[in-house]
């Protein structure tokens, strides 16, 4: 029923492991998107997938590496983890090319890295 | 510049009371242009979305937009408590895959 769902919501790791998060939408849109929160609540992109093929990768460590299998799935793992990284990580979904491209928003995963 | 500027506030008004909210940006070929709401510990929360200068009413909103002056502004008519909430604006750049830029929010606080 969820249209665009994150798993998990909490994670709590050592510096220096690896993580995964996975997001998937039934929604039926064409593009996904990474978006990172930090704890000053400013939400920034990181990376976009549109049917399957990254559109947009801003300034992010090559410790993050995105996967798209599906044009509804797009899961994000990142190696290393620092205490930086740290933040609320949102998967978004919508339709690339209508006028308003409106995103719509999974709940969240909350990572800390201690 | 940041590309999409807010004040960070808290601003605080009685219930009841007109809120309004600003956001400029700074790319004058952006397209669209959205608020968001964001309820602490939820996600962002679509309110309204605009794309043509003038002035877009949904129900207690109004979305302003100025293309030549470069701001936005989002105004919440007969504020509830239920309003307090941290309001993102966010701009959509021409020809930049969807992207969507985020300003820093503005933290609103509707006193009863």
């Amino acid at each position: 029923d969820t249209a665009v769902s994150q798993t998990p919501k909490y994670l709590v790791t050592q510096m220096g492991n690896d993580k995964s998060i996975k997001c998937e939408q039934n929604l039926g849109h064409d593009t996904m998107y990474w978006y990172k929160q930090d704890s000053k609540k400013f939400l920034k992109i990181m990376f976009s997938y549109n049917n399957k093929e990254l559109i947009i990768n801003e300034t992010v460590p090559n410790r993050f590496s995105p996967k798209s299998p599906d044009k509804a799935h797009l899961n994000l793992h990142i190696n290393s983890l620092e205490l930086g990284d740290s933040a609320v990580y949102f998967c978004a979904s919508s339709h690339l090319g209508t006028a308003a491209n409106v995103l719509t928003f999974g709940a969240g995963s909350r990572l800390t890295v201690l | 510049q940041k590309e999409v500027e807010q004040n960070s506030g808290p601003l605080s008004v009685p219930e009841g009371a007109i809120a309004s909210l600003n956001c400029t940006y700074s790319d004058r070929g952006s397209q669209s242009f959205f608020w968001y709401r964001q309820y602490s510990g939820k996600s962002p929360e679509l309110i309204m979305f605009i794309y043509s200068n003038g002035d877009k009413e949904d129900g207690r909103f109004t979305a302003q937009l100025n293309k030549a002056s470069q701001y936005v502004s989002l105004l919440i008519r007969d504020s509830q408590p239920s309003d307090s909430a941290t309001y993102l604006c966010a701009v959509n750049m021409l020809n930049q895959g969807g992207k969507l830029i985020f300003g820093q929010g503005t933290e609103l606080s509707v006193k009863p």
